[in-house]
């Protein structure tokens, strides 16, 4: 059981708007520590989507976005597409287990 | 261009060593500018982290490896190890090395990876 916790799975049509949300507590995302999130390809490795709870690196469609709030944490993919059909994990720092941390990974599914 | 590339045996027995490379090319490892990690995923399963060196720094692990992981720079040949001990069945995995810029401790955001190599733990 992850310390983060995501959907294991969520879907869109084409063009739709979906979001997939990270859970945690007082020892992560409570205490202010910032999240990050990653999107798998099947097959391949993870690739950094959004940094620092909002920021995107270089070459992110900014159809991608992120944001976060007390103990949660959002992804939200709009105008979603064939190609990002991918896993997704949210990632950030736990005080009480002085660690790095995974939410357990969200499989998304365009319909 | 950075690039990462693991290395290793993809087969260990049950309770030996498993010991693992990162070669990095395109930027020095010599510098105290980035976390240099490691991270692995079960098959089928989510990404768990296993620990990370700063060159000339402190290297930090996850507790749930309960001391059985060392992190290593060699310089010389500008890579980065991973050893495991006492592996079992439950470390088989996919091996991920990646690099971290440096925001001030503890934040860690991996924004490069190697492709990965998969440790099969098996007699």
């Amino acid at each position: 059981q992850s310390v983060l916790t995501q959907p294991p799975s969520v879907s869109g049509a084409p063009g739709q708007r979906v979001t997939i949300s990270c859970t945690g507590s007082s020892s992560n995302l409570g205490a202010g520590y910032e999240v990050h999130w990653y999107q798998q390809l099947p097959g391949t490795a993870p690739k950094l989507l959004i940094y620092l709870n909002n920021n995107r690196p270089s070459g992110v469609p900014d159809r991608f976005s992120g944001s976060k709030s007390g103990t949660s944490a959002s992804l939200a993919i709009t105008g979603l597409q064939a190609e990002d059909e991918a896993d997704y994990y949210c990632q950030s720092y736990d005080s009480s287990l002085s660690g790095l941390v995974f939410g357990g990974g969200t499989k998304l599914t365009v319909l | 261009q950075l690039q990462l590339q693991e290395s290793g045996p993809g087969r260990v027995k049950p309770s030996e060593t498993l010991s693992l490379t990162c070669s990095v090319s395109g930027a020095s490892i010599r510098t105290s500018d980035f976390y240099w990690g490691w991270i692995r995923q079960p098959p089928g399963r989510g990404l768990e982290w296993i620990g990370r060196i700063q060159f000339g720094g402190s290297s930090y692990y996850n507790p749930s490896l309960k001391t059985r992981g060392t992190i290593s720079v060699d310089t010389s040949k500008n890579q980065f190890s991973l050893k495991l001990t006492s592996v079992t069945a439950a470390d088989t995995a996919v091996y991920y090395c990646a690099r971290s810029p440096l925001y001030g401790d503890p934040v860690v955001l991996y924004e490069t990876w190697g492709q990965g190599t998969l440790v099969t733990v098996s007699s």
